[in-house]
């Protein structure tokens, strides 16, 4: 099965720019979306087809994807950013990948 | 309001069964690819099954083959999980989720909670 990794966590100060890498063979040949979960709450998509963010989600989120890398990046972190941040591909197209998960601590 | 609402999960012993069952509103469910996604207690999500907005196409993630079946209904608006012969890692929060494809599951209800302990 296929597999995308990403680091356990991520720590930002307010303001300044996070950004979460997500790795996997050839992941720049597929679209990747990213999801948040703040605790006790259901995942919301903030990134999807790569770059392109869903209505009502602040411009400070954006994405890319390369080669075997997709990372989102946060500009400008806010306190209310700290999540659980969850990357996505389809494996093929039978098939749904999730990364393990990074958590972001903003402090 | 456009929302999916899960019901169904509970505790039961190793080698039973449960269903679970995903109640959509506020948007047009037949024109949708839908999904069963779950979170195991402190752990990331994992895709379990999705099926094709008719139905014609459904896909499991391997641990649930054979134990698991996805099923809906487009005139109910609503979709179902059968699962027989759970083992303690089916312990999670069962998620439905819409698909959207390349676009990502862009609508998730708020989960079911199935514990598998003896």
């Amino acid at each position: 099965s296929y597999k995308l990794t990403q680091p356990p966590s991520v720590s930002v100060s307010p303001g300044q720019t996070a950004s979460i890498a997500c790795s996997g063979d050839k992941l720049g040949d597929k679209y990747v979306c990213w999801y948040q979960q703040k605790a006790g709450q259901s995942p919301v998509v903030v990134i999807f087809e790569d770059t392109k963010r869903p209505s009502g989600i602040p411009e400070r989120f954006s994405g890319s994807n390369s080669g075997n890398t997709a990372t989102l990046i946060i500009s400008g972190t806010q306190a209310i950013d700290e999540a659980d941040y969850y990357c996505q591909a389809w494996e093929s197209s039978s098939h749904v990948a999730f990364g393990g998960g990074t958590k972001l601590t903003v402090l | 309001q456009v929302q999916l609402v899960e019901s169904g999960g509970g505790l039961v012993k190793p080698g039973g069964s449960l269903r679970l069952s995903c109640a959509a509103s506020g948007f047009r469910f037949s024109d949708y690819y839908m999904a069963w996604i779950r979170q195991a207690p402190g752990q990331g999500l994992e895709w379990v099954s999705h099926m094709s907005s008719s139905g014609s196409t459904i896909h499991y993630t391997e641990s649930v083959k054979g134990r698991f079946t996805i099923s809906r209904d487009n005139d109910k608006k609503s979709l179902s999980l059968q699962m027989i012969s759970l083992r303690v890692e089916d312990t999670a929060v069962y998620y439905c989720a819409r698909s959207a494809l390349q676009r990502g599951f862009d609508l998730w209800g708020q989960g079911t909670l199935v514990t598998v302990s003896s």
